[in-house]
């Protein structure tokens, strides 16, 4: 069964430093979404990207973050200069379509530790 | 915003007992999702419903949208050791990309 994989599995980074998140979601999915899972918590919606472009996004994602889809493959979160409070689970999630119609498939996660 | 109330937050049962655990949300959602998640790993969608009403089952697993769109159930029959995880449910509103979580109920199924 297709699945959604992200890369790395765990990522430590200095405070301060950038950190990019790879994801490849399902190939034949046209949605595709970040969430984050704070260590204990729940978790939470960052941004969906269809077409190329944001379409929704949380309060969560500010300034200090950034989607690309660079190549016809993956799909990124980059979090610019890291704070403390970043450390947390980040799932990449795909959907063949958006909205209600399609369930979204999330990938087993990145553990982004911030030092 | 959307708050997802999700009860109970943790169960610990004996096997061969069944589960039941719901969510309830302050606004209407149109799509509720149960997903299941293992220590390390991501969620993995159970069972996806889409109109009010809808009964769906998955095997063990049934799944209720219920009337009011403002909640749903998951029953687990006849619990097994590999039922243990925490089970989330999810919800998305109309028009909406943004799905909210449930806090989660963690289940332990004791031989």
């Amino acid at each position: 069964e297709p699945e959604v994989t992200q890369t790395p599995s765990h990522q430590v980074t200095q405070m301060g430093q950038e950190v990019i998140l790879r994801c490849v979601p399902i190939s034949n999915h046209l949605y595709f979404y970040w969430y984050r899972q704070i260590l204990g918590q729940k978790v939470e919606f960052l941004v969906s990207f269809y077409n190329n472009e944001i379409s929704e996004k949380s309060e969560i994602f500010d300034d200090q973050f950034s989607v690309e889809r660079p190549d016809g493959s993956n799909f990124t979160l980059k979090i610019r200069s890291t704070k403390l409070e970043d450390s947390a689970m980040y799932f990449c999630a795909s959907s063949l379509q958006g909205y209600s119609n399609q369930p979204q498939h999330f990938g087993d996660g990145t553990r982004l530790s911030i030092l | 915003g959307q708050q997802l109330n999700q009860s109970p937050q943790s169960m610990f049962i004996q096997e061969g007992e069944d589960v039941s655990m719901n969510c309830t949300s302050s606004s209407i959602f149109n799509t509720w999702l149960w997903y299941k998640q293992d220590p390390g790993e991501g969620p993995v969608l159970l069972i996806a419903l889409y109109k009010a009403g809808e009964l769906t089952s998955n095997g063990r697993l049934t799944a209720q949208f219920g009337i009011t769109r403002k909640d749903s159930f998951l029953n687990i029959s006849a619990s097994i050791p590999s039922d243990v995880g925490i089970y989330f449910c999810a919800g998305r509103g109309i028009g909406s990309d943004d799905m909210r979580f449930g806090a989660g109920t963690r289940l332990t199924v004791k031989p």
